[in-house]
């Protein structure tokens, strides 16, 4: 039973527009959640994170938002470049685990 | 990708082999991480060490053995490897934050493994 899940296998979007990349939970546990990043024949990078207490956090061009009700968040990206293009992961964790919990990422292409 | 380091990077094995992948990383974190990443799957945890001296199982364990030598190494150890076993290994370590503050993982480059 997937615990995190991103619907979304792939997301393509033109320069400078926005993107946005979804994911639902159904750990109602989870309290701290965040994006990573991946690169082809890299490892993933930390990218931003929200914990349960705010709907919303933002760094440069990166948003996140929480939903807690519905069990969803959403990452925006804007604007869109094409360094930008890379895997997204989505990852929950629940206070006092060890255990990231990741979603099967999107790929996100940014046409130039 | 700064501070931990996997070895070795690509490796091909024959059914039923033994190998060791190796993971250390120089920022003190007490916790360390094995994760395999197949296509359309994500990053699974495989086993884990909260601080030295401790291991447990995370998601997809079987097959696979760890050892925590000391704070800053964690290795992962195929003893009869499987072609089910073929995948991209990360390893990772976190410095556990306070509850809602940042808590990150960073995760070493890969470890590219094919078993035939």
């Amino acid at each position: 039973d997937q615990q995190v899940k991103q619907n979304s296998p792939s997301l393509s979007v033109q320069e400078g527009r926005i993107s946005i990349l979804n994911c639902d939970y159904t750990n109602s546990m989870f309290d701290y959640f965040l994006w990573y990043k991946k690169y082809p024949a890299e490892g993933p990078t930390f990218l931003i994170s929200i914990s349960s207490i705010k709907d919303k956090n933002e760094d440069g061009r990166f948003t996140v938002f929480l939903n807690k009700s519905a069990k969803h968040l959403s990452l925006h990206i804007v604007p869109s470049q094409p360094g930008d293009s890379a895997v997204y992961f989505c990852a929950a964790i629940q206070g006092g685990s060890e255990k990231l919990v990741f979603g099967k990422g999107t790929k996100l292409t940014v046409n130039p | 990708n700064a501070g931990v380091t996997q070895t070795p990077k690509f490796q091909v094995l024959k059914t039923g082999q033994s190998m060791t992948l190796q993971c250390a990383q120089d920022m003190n974190h007490n916790s360390m991480y094995w994760y395999r990443q197949d296509p359309g799957m994500g990053l699974r945890l495989i086993y884990y060490s909260a601080s030295e001296g401790t291991t447990d199982k995370g998601e997809v364990p079987n097959g696979y053995n760890v050892s925590r030598l000391n704070k800053r190494e964690f290795s992962l150890r195929l003893e009869s490897a499987a072609p089910s076993q073929t995948s991209v290994y990360f390893c990772a370590s976190r410095k556990p934050g306070q509850r809602y503050s940042g808590n990150t993982i960073y995760f070493g480059e890969g470890s590219w493994l094919t078993v035939v």
